[in-house]
């Protein structure tokens, strides 16, 4: 089955600063890479996603690239916000609609 | 995106009870839908996939005796913790995906605490 790595496990910047986080995946037959971000306590919320299709996608601050020969995909905030600090996860799909999850990179970013 | 309902947001109770948990697909019918465990500062493993008008699809290692799962509707799914042990105390987070078919959106999920 499909297994996702996630690193770093913590990650601290100071506000202005790019953060930059990555996750490979197993699962050659995956074709749908998303990123969540969590606040504690609360649902993870879909920030920004990719298809195989794609190498590159982009949103304002945030950006997602994929190299599917290489199987990992890169998040990348530029600009970073106090608000911006939160925990984020990779992850990948596999069988019907199933997510496997990355194990989550906490992002603190310091004013 | 769908829109999703959980309920309730947090509920304790004694060992050896059962609790039930709601999760309503608001805005579109879902023929599937996924409940997630997470515990604190770990990430969402999958429990199982709830089938609508079928039996649940349970992840390898978790009871299907104990946490059950019924999908009587297209909008409705419950996911029952029976005879609740402290360690089944946890974030449970239920997923409905998106007409699309792979965007995954999340209840607000239940902090579930055994006492």
């Amino acid at each position: 089955g499909e297994n996702v790595e996630q690193h770093p496990s913590t990650l601290s910047v100071q506000e202005g600063d790019s953060a930059v986080i990555k996750c490979t995946y197993s699962d050659s037959a995956s074709n749908y890479f998303p990123w969540y971000k969590q606040e504690l306590g609360k649902r993870p919320q879909l920030i920004i996603d990719i298809r195989s299709n794609v190498g590159e996608k982009k949103d304002q601050r945030i950006a997602v690239t994929l190299n599917k020969t290489a199987k990992h995909f890169s998040l990348h905030i530029t600009e970073t916000q106090p608000e911006d600090s939160a925990v984020y996860f990779c992850a990948a799909n596999t069988g019907f609609q199933k997510l496997v999850f990355g194990t989550g990179t906490r992002l603190l970013v310091s004013p | 995106g769908a829109v999703v309902s959980q309920h309730p947001s947090w509920v304790i109770c004694k060992s050896g009870t059962s609790v039930k948990i709601e999760c309503r697909s608001l805005d579109f019918q879902a023929t599937t839908m996924f409940w997630y465990r997470q515990f604190p500062k770990q990430s969402l493993m999958l429990m199982a996939t709830s089938n609508e008008g079928s039996k649940a699809t349970y992840e390898q290692g978790v009871e299907k005796d104990k946490f059950l799962i019924n999908h009587a509707s297209l909008t409705l799914s419950t996911l029952t913790v029976t005879s609740a042990h402290p360690e089944d105390s946890s974030f449970y987070i239920c997923s409905v995906t998106g007409q699309m078919n792979t965007e995954a959106f999340f209840g607000q999920g239940t902090r579930l605490t055994v006492v």
